[in-house]
């Protein structure tokens, strides 16, 4: 596609249930990241694939977080039993992963989730 | 000591000001460097990369110092549009994951 794609744009859940959220990165890019913001605050890295390889987790604040991606499309973020605090913008970004210009990240417009 | 630094600002100036913006980091490894712009309720797009002899772009100048671990920003003839948050974003040599400054909000004002 044109860009990075993330749905849904806007998640409203209970406290308790399980979301899920889906990105979409730029063909080619072998590289995907997934970054959280909280409102007023900076990116915190939470998880990076790249390509087939293991998957760099060190970022992801529990083990209610988890995240999947099949080759070099389609991932998904899943946090189960959602707490207030995970109410935040989940951005997603996609990069050719190469030296330089390469490491350059094209995100998406986010999925805005709210934990009620 | 806090890998990539930023002052949040804000920085409040009038329309055709001139306004620098730094960043250091703490890793001497480091190797890639890019100024982002976050527009408020938006995601991060990229500005310029910075290069080890600087670059321009229109309005805008990046410059590296690598003895004192500084990137900077530089913009002339400040537009309202200019108004948003700069992140500075720093990757180290054989790692793919960016660290990214908190952000600098600048605000451009008639």
């Amino acid at each position: 596609g044109a860009g990075v794609s993330q749905s849904p744009s806007n998640k409203v859940t209970e406290k308790g249930k399980d979301v899920e959220l889906r990105c979409d990165p730029i063909s080619g890019h072998t590289a995907l990241y997934w970054y959280r913001q909280r409102l007023g605050q900076g990116l915190e890295f939470l998880i990076y694939f790249q390509g087939n390889s293991a998957p760099d987790k060190s970022g992801l604040p529990s083990d209610r977080f988890s995240a999947e991606r099949t080759g070099e499309s389609v991932s998904t973020l899943t946090i189960q039993r959602t707490q207030q605090e995970d109410s935040a913008v989940y951005l997603c970004a996609s990069s050719l992963a190469r030296g330089g210009v390469g490491n350059i990240q094209y995100f998406g417009a986010g999925t805005r989730l709210s934990v009620l | 000591r806090k890998e990539v630094e930023q002052d949040p600002g804000p920085f409040n100036v009038p329309e055709g000001a001139t306004v620098a913006f730094n960043c250091t980091y703490s890793n001497s490894a480091s190797q890639s460097f890019f100024w982002y712009r976050q527009d408020c309720r938006k995601e991060p797009k990229l500005l310029m990369s910075v290069y080890s002899s600087g670059n321009e772009d229109g309005r805008f100048t990046a410059q590296l110092n690598r003895a004192s671990q500084y990137i900077s920003l530089l913009i002339r003839d400040s537009k309202l549009s200019d108004s948003a948050t700069y992140l500075c974003v720093v990757t180290t040599g054989g790692s793919y994951i960016p660290t990214f400054g908190r952000g600098t909000s600048l605000i451009v004002h008639p």
